[in-house]
């Protein structure tokens, strides 16, 4: 089945540090690939989506490119601030034909939370 | 847009009850799924709904079972609440099954 893995939290970054989040990922057909973001007490946001490979998704100067080869779609950021703290959630939707009747589902990582040192 | 607005907010119920949360999505908006998040956990999918049919279905028991109505609001029912039901219950719709999801806040149930 599909299945996604992310680095274990917390990541703890100074202000202005550069951020990589690690994702890999497990799909029986072509998956696109999405970073969510959930600050404390709400749902989850969309922050960027890849839909094939190579692409490179990018909002807010958070940026990730979708690796085939390496079935990857690690986050990025060039300069984190206090306003990023939050969990970070990467997923999956695989349309391909085992996907086994739940094509449009979301599988979701485990989650990474993003402290900033005070 | 009024984006998708899930009530309540919280709730606390006994073991053995039965729960009713609801999603109020976007209007236009056809396809509607939950998701249930443990604590410390990524959300995992519960069902979908197109066009007020069921359309995908997790790893969850029969006892939860969903309704979508034709004024884009949906409904979770949990029945016989075990204690591991305790969670936050997520919602989100979109225009289409194909479309980027818009989520709502949640609703934390808690079971005693």
């Amino acid at each position: 089945g599909n299945s996604v893995t992310q680095m274990e939290g917390p990541v703890t970054l100074s202000e202005e540090a550069f951020l990589t989040i690690n994702c890999t990922y497990t799909a029986t057909g072509y998956p696109s690939l999405f970073w969510y973001v959930q600050y404390p007490g709400e749902g989850l946001q969309l922050l960027l989506k890849a839909t094939k490979a190579d692409d490179k998704g990018s909002n807010k100067g958070f940026e990730a490119t979708y690796r085939k080869e390496t079935t990857s779609f690690h986050l990025e950021k060039g300069s984190v601030q206090v306003s990023d703290s939050a969990v970070y959630f990467c997923a999956l939707r695989d349309l391909g034909p085992n996907s086994g009747g739940s094509n449009y589902k979301l599988t979701f990582g485990k989650g990474t939370l993003l402290t900033m040192n005070p | 847009e009024t984006g998708v607005t899930q009530s309540p907010t919280h709730l606390i119920k006994t073991r053995g009850q039965q729960v009713t949360l609801r999603c109020s999505s976007q209007s236009g908006h056809n396809t509607v799924s939950w998701y249930q998040q443990a604590l410390g956990q990524g959300p995992q999918f519960i069902f979908q709904y197109y066009r007020e049919e069921e359309n995908g279905r997790g790893n969850f028991p029969p006892r939860f079972s969903g309704l979508q109505f034709p004024n884009y609001s949906s409904e979770l029912n949990v029945n016989a609440l075990e204690l591991d039901d305790s969670a936050l219950y997520l919602c989100a719709s979109s225009i289409d099954r194909m479309d980027g999801y818009t989520f709502g806040s949640g609703t934390r149930l808690t079971v005693v």
